[in-house]
């Protein structure tokens, strides 16, 4: 089975400030983590993702996160908030492959983050 | 280039009513699925397919059928629509399941 936690499920930050998102993940297989932003009344749209290239990737808008096996977390990090960065936040987990839980997409709760003057 | 293409945006249906809300990529995906987005649930996966003619259950498939004749659509049926299948859902396509997915744009749907 595979599952994400994502906690809090709003997050404020000034502008200026560093956000961070929590997202921790369970994975019988090697996972396949991603990060997707949902502006208000769209779909989703990727930010970054991590398929056991590099510990750290980066993202588009400024944002990166970091791959921790022995924590099993994949945070979101943006070291400036900006005013258009106000959206929903999901983390998603999948495996790789064509049969079982590996072949599913699982996404976690969402966390809406809100940037203020 | 269309991407991932949901109809309709909006619907509203009477309780009992069934109805189908169609998906169509003309990205050559080989992978589609159907979520649920409701209030603090975040996306829940109802069905997915990892290719024309292969079609699997996910989390909440009750009450929902799927078929895959063809790469590029992807229907998801309403059987008999009740008020807790109010939600908003989304389409989505990607080349496998471990690879970027394009989201269509949702149909919101109200069951009254």
């Amino acid at each position: 089975a595979q599952s994400v936690t994502q906690l809090g499920s709003h997050v404020s930050v000034s502008e200026g400030a560093l956000v961070l998102l929590r997202c921790n993940y369970s994975s019988s297989v090697p996972p396949y983590l991603f990060w997707y932003v949902q502006y208000p009344n769209q779909g989703l749209q990727l930010l970054l993702k991590y398929t056991s290239a590099a510990t750290l990737v980066k993202g588009i808008n400024g944002f990166e996160a970091e791959f921790k096996k022995s924590e099993t977390s994949f945070h979101l990090t943006k070291p400036s908030a900006h005013m258009s960065d106000a959206a929903e936040y999901f983390c998603a987990v999948s495996g790789q492959g064509n049969t079982g839980t590996a072949s599913k997409l699982t996404f976690g709760t969402g966390t809406r983050l809100q940037v203020t003057l | 280039n269309a991407g991932v293409t949901q109809t309709p945006k909006f619907q509203v249906l009477k309780t009992g009513q069934s109805m189908t809300l169609q998906c169509a990529q003309d990205m050559n995906h080989e992978y589609m699925s159907w979520y649920r987005q409701d209030p603090g649930m975040g996306l829940r996966l109802i069905h997915y397919s990892v290719g024309a003619g292969i079609t699997d259950q996910g989390e909440v498939p009750n009450g929902y059928n799927v078929s895959r004749s063809t790469t590029e659509d992807f229907p998801l049926r309403l059987l008999s629509a009740a008020p807790s299948q109010t939600s908003v859902y989304f389409c989505a396509s990607s080349l496998q399941v471990n690879t970027e997915a394009f989201f269509g744009q949702g149909t919101r749907l109200t069951v009254v």
